[in-house]
């Protein structure tokens, strides 16, 4: 069964330092990355996507991505209060039009002022 | 924002009613999608739909059945509701180019 895993947390940083969000997946032929905010009692919304090795940077977040180690990761430089939500990663074969985005449970995340 | 809408937003029911929950988008977007999500399970598939009047099951379809008759609107259909099928359910919809999904609000559910 395909799996997307990832640290439930809480993960609590301070104000201004990096938060670090990991996820492994267990499909090789995964070829789409997504990462979803979600605060609480919301939808998620969809804040990175990342289709090749190597990072991907937008404003203050980067999106990692290693094929061969099955992993991705998501970087918020900068860390706020108002990044304090649930951070779910999603991983496909072809973007999930055919219903086949996996989602992991998430990772929340608290920053102190 | 994305134009895709849940009805209702929060609804209580009582065990063995039927319950249809309504998905509209404006997108024109093929792809549409109903999924659950609960504490220590994330986000599960129920089911899915790639056009007019094409569905798929998801991961988690017992107990639910969907209709598309229109591009715009995906219906989602509890036939007789349980006390297992309190969650809160979600929309989303995708269109052709690889961008991910965008969910509606949520449909906050609770069988009584």
């Amino acid at each position: 069964q395909k799996e997307v895993e990832q640290n439930s947390g809480p993960l609590s940083v301070p104000e201004g330092a990096i938060a670090s969000l990991n996820c492994t997946y267990s499909d090789r032929g995964s070829q789409s990355f997504f990462w979803y905010r979600q605060y609480s009692g919301k939808s998620p919304e969809l804040i990175m996507s990342i289709y090749s090795n190597g990072d991907k940077e937008d404003g203050r977040f980067t999106a990692q991505l290693n094929k061969a180690s099955q992993y991705v990761s998501l970087l918020i430089r900068d860390s706020q209060p108002s990044d304090s939500a649930t951070y779910l990663c999603a991983v496909s074969r072809d973007g999930g039009s055919q219903g086949n985005l996996i989602f992991g449970k998430g990772t929340k995340l608290s920053v102190k002022p | 924002d994305a134009g895709i809408t849940q009805s209702p937003r929060h609804k209580v029911t009582e065990t063995g009613t039927p319950v249809t929950l309504r998905c509209h988008q404006t997108e024109n977007h093929r792809y549409m999608y109903w999924y659950r999500q609960d504490p220590g399970h994330g986000l599960r598939l129920i089911h899915y739909s790639y056009g007019v009047k094409d569905t798929d099951k998801g991961e988690v379809s017992d107990g639910y059945s969907v209709s598309r008759s229109k591009t715009e609107d995906f219906l989602l259909t509890l036939e007789s509701a349980t006390s297992s099928q309190t969650s809160v359910y979600f929309c989303a919809i995708s269109g052709l180019s690889n961008y991910g999904y965008t969910f509606g609000s949520g449909t906050r559910l609770t069988v009584v």
